[in-house]
């Protein structure tokens, strides 16, 4: 069965470094999302990206986030100044006519 | 602002019984409403979905139920196993083809008991 596969697993890192998310969405799908999950918390969307475009985002995806397409297979979140607020899960999906897939998520600590 | 509400964050049933899920939504404009199971350290796994031109879909042992007038969803599980151990979330979203976002609510651990 196609999977999303999110890269690093666990990502330690210190506050105000930038750290880059990446994703390999499932190849025929068009259609590609963040979201995040602070510990204890709902799963919240962050941003969609649909032909090299965001197409919706949420109010916690400020400056300090960006998604990128740099190829035709990888999909990347970017943050560029980590903030300790910032430590979550971060799950990647991608919609085709089935519906969502989600990938397994990276966790980012911010110490 | 909690549109979608899982006001139960935790349920524990016994092996072969039935499980029920509840959610609840605000926001009238939703049109497509989803289940996902999640296990620690594992992204969510699609369950179950229903669009609100029905008020019930099943697929094997899960079933859910939606009361559009009173905007309420349940998922029920029927019987209940060990396996499905595991937060279970709600999820909703005004869907417009195959781009469309989704709205959590804060899950629902579920715990079977042998």
């Amino acid at each position: 069965e196609p999977e999303v596969t999110q890269t690093p697993s666990h990502q330690v890192t210190q506050m105000g470094q930038e750290v880059i998310l990446r994703c390999v969405p499932i190849s025929n799908h068009l259609y590609f999302y963040w979201y995040r999950q602070i510990l204890g918390q709902k799963v919240e969307f962050l941003v969609s990206f649909y032909n090299n475009e965001i197409s919706e985002k949420s109010e916690i995806f400020d400056d300090q986030f960006s998604v990128e397409r740099p190829d035709g297979s990888n999909f990347t979140l970017k943050i560029r100044s980590t903030k300790l607020e910032d430590s979550a899960m971060y799950f990647c999906a991608s919609t085709g006519l089935t519906g969502y897939t989600f990938g397994s998520g990276t966790r980012l600590t911010v110490v | 602002d909690q549109q979608v509400k899982q006001n139960s964050p935790s349920l524990s049933v016994q092996e072969g019984r039935i499980s029920i899920l509840n959610c609840d939504y605000t926001n009238s404009m939703f049109d497509y409403f989803l289940w996902y199971k999640k296990y620690p350290a594992e992204g969510p796994t699609f369950l179950i979905s229903i669009s609100s031109i029905k008020d019930k879909n099943e697929d094997g042992r899960f079933t859910v139920f939606l009361n559009k007038s009173a905007k309420h969803l349940s998922l029920h599980i029927v019987p209940s196993q060990p396996g499905d151990s595991a937060v279970y979330f709600c999820a909703a979203s005004v869907r417009g083809g195959s781009n469309y976002k989704l709205t959590f609510g804060k899950g629902t651990l579920l715990t079977v008991n042998p």
